[in-house]
Parts: structure tokens; C-alpha cells; sequence
């Protein structure tokens, strides 16, 4: 079984902390992605990765950024904390491939941050 | 860019109905996937069933089938004998079959599924 893992499932953190959140995969995927989740705004992509050491923005990185040094592992900081960033965060990966079997995005149990 | 909508931010169905969840999505592309994903309560996102354009066969996988209308580029879900853990929020996806964009996918805002006893 693919196993995606995040190193929290609820952090709560000060206004202007850094925080780190950390994604790990077992199945060598060469994608990974961060989103957030918010009510009613569906998942918003915040910053994806095709290998190490590569990242490309998505649709929301302002205030966020990630780093992968290694191809299992992708971590997302938030630099300066902030309310607004309290959210629940979605880590998942994926095969390059796009076609075949296994070319979903498997996901992370999520991490729900509040920032105080 | 591709877009992804579903209508319905939230249905209920009784159980052992049938339910059907609506997806349209716009691209440009000829070749492509299509996902449903379910997220349970404070419960990881798994995938429930996908859908490769080029087949006009639908996808069915027990109690979950689709209705891919290619030329209206529309993807609902049915599902069928509805059962109390099927409780969860739904989203359908879109991914290019092209190997580029980090095999990003677009997802559309959810739909909120509750199942009565």
C-alpha cells in the first residue's frame, strides 16, 4: 500500500512562528504537492514538486514555502505564521506518468493548523 | 487551464438509495483522466474510481459507477445501495495525460454527501 505521512495531525502554533510540516511517501513518487483546505474553497494547490530539489508554484504560495532534498520527503514552512493561515493542510503524492494504472494522488491524513 | 465544477455543494441520500453527484469540466484537451476522490470524516482523501477519455466505456467499480459524457465534457458519480460509510465529501478531479505539470490535477470545490439511516 502507498503510505503517505504527515508528521502532525494538529499543531497549534503563535502568530509569527516558523513552522515546519513535514510529508513523507514510500512508493518513490517523483510528484509531490501541498494543499490547503478550507471550507468551501475546495483544495487550493500551494507549492508542487516533480524532483528533488525542483518546486513550482501553485495557486496560492504567498506566505508559504517548501523545500525536497530528498525524493520521499516535502516540507512545507510557513516563514512568519499568520491567522489566516490556519488551515487544514493536504500532502500527496504521485507517479510522473501520467497515464496507466496508479496515476492518482495519494494523500496524506492531513495536518490541521491553528495559528493563535 | 483546465476548470472543474461540481454544483452541489451538498446532497443526502437515504440509505440504500441512489445518489448521483454532478462534475462538468472545460479543457481544451483531447486526452486526459478523470477522478472521483472521497474524503471521510477527519479521514484520509482515497480515490474511488477513475476515467481514462479515450475509453468511451464507463468506469464501475462495485457500488460506484460514472456517467462520462465526453462531447458535454461531464463526470458524475452514481452510487448505488448507499450505505452509511459512503458519508463523506466527494471531489471530482482532472488530470492532463500529458507527462508534464508535475502531474498536477485540477480539483473541483467538493460535494458534502450525507447518508440518512
Amino acid at each position: 500500500d502507498v503510505k503517505v505521512t504527515q508528521s502532525s495531525r494538529y499543531l497549534v502554533k503563535r502568530t509569527g512562528e516558523k513552522v515546519f510540516l513535514e510529508c513523507v511517501q514510500d512508493m518513490d513518487h517523483e510528484n509531490m504537492f501541498w494543499y490547503r483546505q478550507d471550507p468551501g474553497l475546495g483544495l487550493r494547490l500551494i507549492y508542487f514538486s516533480y524532483d528533488v530539489k525542483m518546486k513550482e508554484k501553485g495557486d496560492i504560495p504567498e506566505g508559504y514555502s517548501v523545500s525536497r532534498e530528498k525524493k520521499e520527503r516535502f516540507s512545507l514552512i510557513l516563514e512568519s505564521a499568520s491567522t489566516n493561515q490556519t488551515s487544514m493542510y493536504l500532502c500527496a503524492s504521485s507517479r510522473f506518468l501520467a497515464g496507466g494504472p496508479y496515476n492518482e494522488q495519494f494523500f496524506g491524513p492531513g495536518t490541521r493548523l491553528t495559528v493563535l | 487551464a483546465q476548470t472543474v465544477t461540481q454544483s452541489q455543494p451538498e446532497m443526502s441520500v437515504q440509505e440504500a438509495e441512489t445518489v448521483t453527484l454532478s462534475c462538468t469540466y472545460d479543457t481544451s484537451e483531447s486526452d486526459y483522466y478523470l477522478f472521483w476522490y472521497k474524503q471521510p470524516p477527519s479521514r484520509q482523501m482515497i480515490l474511488v474510481i477513475r476515467q481514462e477519455a479515450y475509453k468511451q466505456q464507463n468506469a464501475t467499480e462495485n457500488r460506484f459507477s460514472v456517467n462520462f459524457q465526453k462531447a458535454a465534457k461531464s463526470f458524475s458519480l452514481k452510487i448505488s445501495d448507499s450505505q452509511l460509510g459512503d458519508a463523506a465529501m466527494y471531489f471530482c478531479a482532472y488530470r492532463t495525460a500529458l507527462n508534464t505539470n508535475a502531474g498536477k490535477s485540477t480539483f473541483g470545490d467538493g460535494t458534502t454527501l450525507t447518508v440518512k439511516p
